[in-house]
């Protein structure tokens, strides 16, 4: 069952200019995780954050999450060529080993 | 650094066969996952096994089954390969009781004539 819809599906930006993926979800979470996949290949964590966080950065991300709307969203400032890939976002279910990806957003980035 | 490996990136194989993929882990990872990712579907879980000889079935177990003798090694088995059945693979570790990052393989591409 899908738990994370990520939203836009694609989105296609110039170098240099701000990315924003959302994701929705459904039920309550521990955490929300963004992971990255070059086209092809497999799929790299990039940043997690805690339900009792509202705001996360790491390094040009930045993530928010707003649990009582059950949304969080990926903030990727001052993009390059390098970043077009897909964006997934996963939630856990309530303490489970598992994850539940979402479908991605799949960035392209215009040099 | 974590490493992931899969046993092939690339994979055909011909329908009833009995497929075999691999997958590897190298940080004494207790949790080791499969997933299938179809275009359209996004990452849908397999199977997944947080300790040897122990699986769980995910939210598509139906055709597949695995083996985990080794706490490093989690194997994929396909009894009867069909061609609904092809599709990206990818394999996962991550720590006991911490649903946190999951290590990815470079996935294996199963094409099924």
């Amino acid at each position: 069952s899908q738990q994370g819809e990520e939203d836009p599906q694609a989105l296609s930006i110039q170098e240099g200019e701000n990315a924003t993926m959302n994701c929705s979800y459904k039920t309550s979470i521990n955490n929300l995780q963004w992971y990255r996949q070059n086209s092809g290949r497999g799929l790299v964590h990039l940043i997690l954050i805690r339900s009792n966080e509202r705001e996360k950065h790491s390094g040009r991300l930045r993530v928010t999450l707003d649990t009582s709307k059950k949304s969080s969203s990926l903030l990727i400032t001052a993009s390059r060529a390098a970043d077009t890939a897909s964006y997934f976002c996963a939630t856990d279910l309530g303490g489970s080993e598992k994850l539940v990806f979402g479908k991605g957003t799949k960035l392209t980035v215009n040099p | 650094d974590v490493k992931v490996t899969q046993s092939s990136r690339y994979l055909v194989k011909r329908t009833g066969e009995k497929v075999f993929l691999e997958c590897v882990q190298d940080m004494d990872h207790e949790n080791m996952f499969w997933y299938r990712q179809d275009p359209g579907l996004g990452l849908r879980l397999i199977y997944f096994s947080y300790d040897v000889k122990m699986k769980e079935k995910g939210d598509i177990p139906e055709g597949y089954s695995v083996s985990r003798e080794k706490k490093e090694r989690f194997s994929l088995i396909l009894e009867s390969a069909s061609t609904n059945q092809t599709s990206m693979y990818l394999c996962a570790s991550s720590f006991y009781r911490a649903p946190g990052d999951q290590y990815f393989g470079p996935g294996t591409r199963l094409l099924v004539l």
